[in-house]
Order: C-alpha cells, then sequence, then structure tokens
C-alpha cells in the first residue's frame, strides 16, 4: 500500500490549494477515504470522508462550506480542495483509507503534505 | 459531537515496565474505538480495532479493552521502539473523534 500526497505548500490567508493523493497497491475503489489534518505540535483531527463513489461525503464543522472532497476511481486518486483558507488551516494534511479492518479505522496513511497559512 | 478524551497527557515508564493508557468518550461509542501510535516525524499507526483487535502485524504486548465510554489501552512491556504518542479515535458516528494523545516516554 502506497499513498503520497502532494499540493501543499505556503498560501495567504483567503487563497485556495488543491491536495492530491496517488495511491497504489490496493483496490482504490474498494476503499473509502478520508483527509484527516495535524497542526503543528498538536493532535490528530479528521476533516473529511468520501465513500466508495463520490455520492457520500462527510465534513467536519470546520472545513465545511470551504473544502470539498473528491476521488477519481480510474486514477487510484483522492483530492481535497480546499477555499478561503485561514491560519487556523496549516497543518500536515494525510490521507487515509478506512473500511479494511473497520468502517470508520484509517487503517493506511499517506506520508503528509504541510499546509501553511500566512501573510 | 463525540469528545474523547485521554489521560494522563504523559505516562513515563520505563522499559520493561507495563503501560496503562485511558480513553474516555462522552457518549457511548460502543466498541467503535481504534488506537494509534505516532513516532516523531512520521504518520499514524493504526494498533487496535474495535476496542480489543489489534492489527495485522501489530506486537502481543498491545492490547485493548473496554466498551461504552471507558477505553484502556495496555502494553505489557515497553520496549525502545514503543515510545511515541498513541492517540484513540472514536467511529461510531460522525465527525470522527480523536483524544488529544498520551506522550509515553521513557522514565
Amino acid at each position: 500500500v502506497q499513498m503520497v500526497e502532494s499540493g501543499g505548500g505556503l498560501v495567504q490567508p483567503g487563497g485556495s490549494l488543491r491536495l492530491s493523493c496517488a495511491t497504489s497497491g490496493f483496490t482504490f475503489v474498494s476503499y473509502t477515504m478520508n483527509w484527516v489534518r495535524q497542526a503543528p505540535g498538536k493532535g490528530l483531527e479528521w476533516i473529511s470522508y468520501i465513500g466508495e463513489t463520490p455520492a457520500s461525503v462527510q465534513y467536519a464543522d470546520s472545513v465545511g462550506g470551504r473544502f470539498t472532497i473528491s476521488r477519481d476511481n480510474a486514477k487510484n486518486s483522492l483530492y481535497l480542495q480546499m477555499n478561503n483558507l485561514r491560519a487556523d488551516d496549516t497543518a500536515v494534511y494525510y490521507c487515509t483509507t478506512s473500511g479494511g479492518y473497520s468502517y470508520g479505522t484509517f487503517d493506511y496513511w499517506g506520508q503528509g503534505t504541510l499546509v501553511t497559512v500566512s501573510s | 459531537e463525540t469528545v474523547v478524551t485521554q489521560s494522563p497527557a504523559t505516562r513515563s515508564v520505563s522499559p520493561g515496565e507495563r503501560a496503562t493508557l485511558s480513553c474516555r468518550a462522552s457518549q457511548s461509542v460502543s466498541s467503535d474505538l481504534a488506537w494509534y501510535q505516532q513516532k516523531p516525524g512520521q504518520a499514524p499507526r493504526l494498533l487496535i480495532y474495535d476496542a480489543s483487535t489489534r492489527a495485522t502485524g501489530i506486537p502481543a504486548r498491545f492490547s485493548g479493552s473496554g466498551s461504552g465510554t471507558e477505553f484502556t489501552l495496555t502494553i505489557s512491556s515497553l520496549q525502545s521502539e514503543d515510545f511515541a504518542v498513541y492517540y484513540c479515535q472514536q467511529y461510531n458516528n460522525w465527525p470522527r473523534t480523536f483524544g488529544g494523545g498520551t506522550k509515553v516516554e521513557i522514565k
């Protein structure tokens, strides 16, 4: 199982970024997917979920209305469109699988991509 | 939202000793609870799911117990590679929520 996030970087408050997660080594279409973030020196925060098909999505209140999760099963890839970014969105963003061990666990993780929101 | 609280924030343990970490949910999550280990600079790793089942490749010295609102992760005999931060997470309802973590450090 391999998951590689990309697209992080420095962005100004109010700006946008699109994160990608390229996966391999497992049947992507059979897994639900999530984004989990970790602010510097802080704990873990789940922020978004997408089912095997894009019809089923969930968001944390902290990002709902600003972030959009999507997937491309043909490309084995997960995405996170982040708009209207704020300083408190600064974090390492991890993509994770779920549904392998149990329906809500985060089974496999990428190495993360750092998003810094600052002027 | 289910608030998940871990205690203590830091536990100092000598190698070879037993460590017990606690996790409490603000409402019942049945057995829908997982434990993760995170080492500095690394992504978290799933240890335990469904409160007490070890994930593939996780050593038998790690065990989980509990249901409802009270859960425990026990490391029976701490090895050098076990010094890390441990998080619990509930998946009984949305949003999925994590505890704040317990750092297990060398005494």
